[in-house]
């Protein structure tokens, strides 16, 4: 079955340090990648996405991702990190247009002063 | 930009109470969800919609059904709520156009079942 794995359920990072968030997928074939953002009592904002292509994506308040085929990952760096950038973060994929968004658990990011 | 409307942010409900989620979306999106958030567990599919009058099954459809009669409106429904419902529902579109199809979310239901 197709699956998004985010192996850290919450991360805490000093303001200022960089930050790598991990998100694994399980189906062979590329699917359409993706990293939402919810801040708290908000619903989700899309981050940046990966079609094709250039496999470093650039998105939203500095974040970037690098889809890396070979180990089926897409991680979400940003390389200092701010206050406001606590909040929980969502890997989802899909497989073809039209498809069904499939999310991974979650990752939550605290950011200590 | 698009909205997506929840209009409750906030319920309480008591067990076997009969619950309507509503979700109206301003820009002629084709394509509606519903789905679960619950901690450590992401969001989960519980239903959605390609078109008016249609509807399919996601990955947790039990204990829920969906209605869609008009194209802005995608309504859920808790026919007997029970406290396993308990949790935050969040309603997304989307306009099915060529490339990776971006969901816009709403700001989500948080429903408590007593």
């Amino acid at each position: 079955a197709q699956s998004v794995t985010q192996p850290d359920i919450h991360i805490t990072v000093s303001e200022g340090a960089s930050l790598e968030l991990r998100c694994n997928y399980s189906y062979g074939a590329t699917p359409y990648l993706f990293w939402y953002v919810q801040s708290p009592g908000q619903g989700l904002q899309l981050l940046l996405k990966y079609f094709s292509g250039d496999t470093l994506v650039q998105g939203n308040k500095g974040f970037e991702a690098e889809f890396k085929r070979s180990q089926s990952s897409f991680n979400l760096r940003k390389p200092s990190v701010h206050w406001s950038d606590a909040a929980e973060y969502f890997c989802a994929v899909h497989y073809n247009q039209g498809g069904k968004l499939i999310f991974g658990q979650g990752t939550e990011l605290s950011v200590k002063p | 930009d698009v909205k997506v409307t929840q209009s409750s942010r906030y319920l309480v409900k008591r067990t076997g109470e009969k619950v309507f989620l509503e979700c109206v979306q301003d820009m002629d999106h084709e394509n509606m969800f519903w789905y679960r958030q619950d901690p450590g567990l992401g969001l989960r599919l519980i239903y959605f919609s390609y078109d008016v009058k249609m509807k399919e099954k996601g990955d947790i459809p039990e204990g829920y059904s969906v209605s869609r009669e008009k194209k802005e409106r995608f309504s859920l429904i808790l026919e007997s709520a029970s406290t396993n419902q308990t949790s935050m529902y969040l309603c997304a579109s989307r306009f099915p156009g060529s490339g990776a199809n971006v969901l816009t979310f709403g700001a989500g239901s948080r429903l408590t079942v007593l």
